[in-house]
């Protein structure tokens, strides 16, 4: 079956670079995305990327895309502590595209 | 602007106890609508999603329902509630037939039941 694996925990000292990574399995997909998710809270959508790149930077975010070996990061640069959450990579899939599969999910904790 | 709308946010509940959350979207016509469990600690697991009015599919077997009434009104419900079922329950919403657009998933606050 499909599956999206990421690292579960990350800690990083505030001002410093995150990177957090995701492998997924369906090489069809055509977008694959990023969440953020704050205590108690919804995910958020933070940044996605069309398959067809290899790069998509948006302010202090960058995402890097392998399709050859289906890996996927997400770069935070100068790391804050409003940035400690959790992150979730996602791709959609089923024939339709309706389903998405959602990685566990990256605890990431910014230290002062 | 398209708005998604959870309730209860925060629910405590009996083992047994019937469960019923609402969820409702604003601002779109025909979303495709689906929830999603959170248990502690753990990643998102996909419980039924509906492409239209009366239409739901089901991903995991369990003692949870779904129902789509209207349009844009999703409700997961139980008839007698496990401890299992403790978890934090997500709903969101897509476009219907996003081809060639991004496509992502719009969530909601979430519900918090607890099972006791």
């Amino acid at each position: 079956g499909e599956d999206v694996e990421q690292s579960l925990f990350l800690s990083v000292r505030e001002g410093d670079s995150s990177v957090i990574n995701c492998t997924y399995t369906d090489s069809s997909s055509t977008y694959l995305y990023w969440y953020k998710q704050e205590p108690g809270a919804g995910l958020q959508l933070l940044t996605y990327i069309f398959s067809n790149m290899d790069m998509k930077q948006d302010q202090r975010l960058t995402v890097l895309l392998n399709k050859k070996d289906k890996h996927l990061s997400l770069r935070i640069a100068d790391t804050q502590t409003g940035d400690s959450a959790i992150y979730f990579c996602a791709e959609p899939f089923d024939n339709y595209g309706q389903n998405f599969v959602f990685g566990p999910g990256t605890r990431l904790s910014v230290l002062p | 602007s398209q708005t998604i709308h959870q309730w209860p946010a925060t629910l405590v509940q009996p083992v047994g106890s019937p469960l019923s959350l609402e969820c409702t979207v604003e601002g779109t016509s025909n979303p495709n609508l689906y929830w999603y469990r959170q248990a502690a600690g753990r990643g998102l697991q996909l419980l039924f999603y509906s492409v239209g009015i009366g239409q739901i599919s089901s991903e995991v077997p369990q003692n949870l329902s779904a129902s789509r009434p209207q349009d844009r009104q999703f409700i997961l419900s139980s008839k007698k509630l496990l401890l299992s079922d403790s978890g934090f329950y997500l709903c969101a919403w897509r476009r219907w037939g996003a081809g060639g657009m991004s496509g992502e998933l719009f969530f909601g606050e979430g519900s918090r039941l607890t099972v006791l």
